[in-house]
């Protein structure tokens, strides 16, 4: 099956800093990729989509520069939250399909992001 | 606007006995595709069921079975046989093939043994 890993699966860093996390399809391409944020016990919030060689799409109410996206290659996307603050705090996971058409979205182990 | 609704915050179930989670939809597209997807404690999001919408047969999978209801956009789940390993939040999920997925705002599964 399609296997896609995350990187790191927990960091903690400084108020202010940034901090980046890594998505990689391992054994397909992905010309698209989406972030998700989910708070505690709740749902996946969509926060951007990820297109290979082009600007991503945000989300409604999401910032731009305060979560940066790059996908950089067919297989490599990564969100670099900037300027980190505790309200950034949460569980980021990525997911990604393997090709257009084929309906099921596979996903990281998920980004454990604790700002101090 | 393409949504998707869980009404039930939580749930609990014995184990052996068998569950039935709820989940509707709306959209006005004519293709589209619904999921299942568990979440345990590991937090890694894990499929559980597929359905096509152009497909009226409902989809199976081991102890896991749909009811779908295209007319009423209706997707509930029912879980057989209760496993404590069902013990998870389960996300009802909605694409519209290789795009972005919509999830519902979950339920909260407890199996009791």
């Amino acid at each position: 099956g399609a296997v896609v890993s995350q990187h790191p699966s927990r960091v903690i860093c400084k108020s202010g800093t940034s901090v980046k996390i890594e998505c990689r399809s391992l054994d397909f391409q992905a010309t698209t990729m989406f972030w998700y944020r989910q708070f505690p016990k709740q749902s996946l919030m969509l926060m951007a989509t990820s297109n290979e060689g082009s600007k991503a799409t945000y989300e409604q109410g999401v910032e731009k520069d305060k979560f940066l996206i790059n996908h950089a290659s067919l297989t490599l996307s990564t969100l670099t939250v900037t300027s980190a603050h505790p309200e950034d705090s949460s569980f980021y996971i990525c997911s990604a399909t393997p090709r257009r058409g084929h309906t099921e979205a596979f996903f990281g182990q998920g980004t454990r992001l604790t700002v101090v | 606007a393409q949504t998707v609704t869980q009404s039930q915050p939580e749930m609990s179930v014995q184990e052996a006995e068998t569950v039935t989670l709820s989940c509707t939809y709306d959209t006005s597209e004519s293709n589209y595709y619904l999921f299942w997807y568990k979440q345990p404690p590991s937090r890694q999001m894990i499929l559980v069921i597929r359905q096509e919408a152009y497909k009226q047969q409902n989809a199976t999978e081991n102890r896991f079975s749909v009811n779908f209801q295209k007319a009423a956009k209706s997707f509930s789940l029912k879980i057989s046989d209760s496993q404590l390993g069902d013990t998870a939040m389960y996300f009802c999920a909605f694409n519209t093939g290789g795009f972005k997925t919509i999830f519902g705002a979950g339920t909260r599964l407890f199996v009791k043994a």
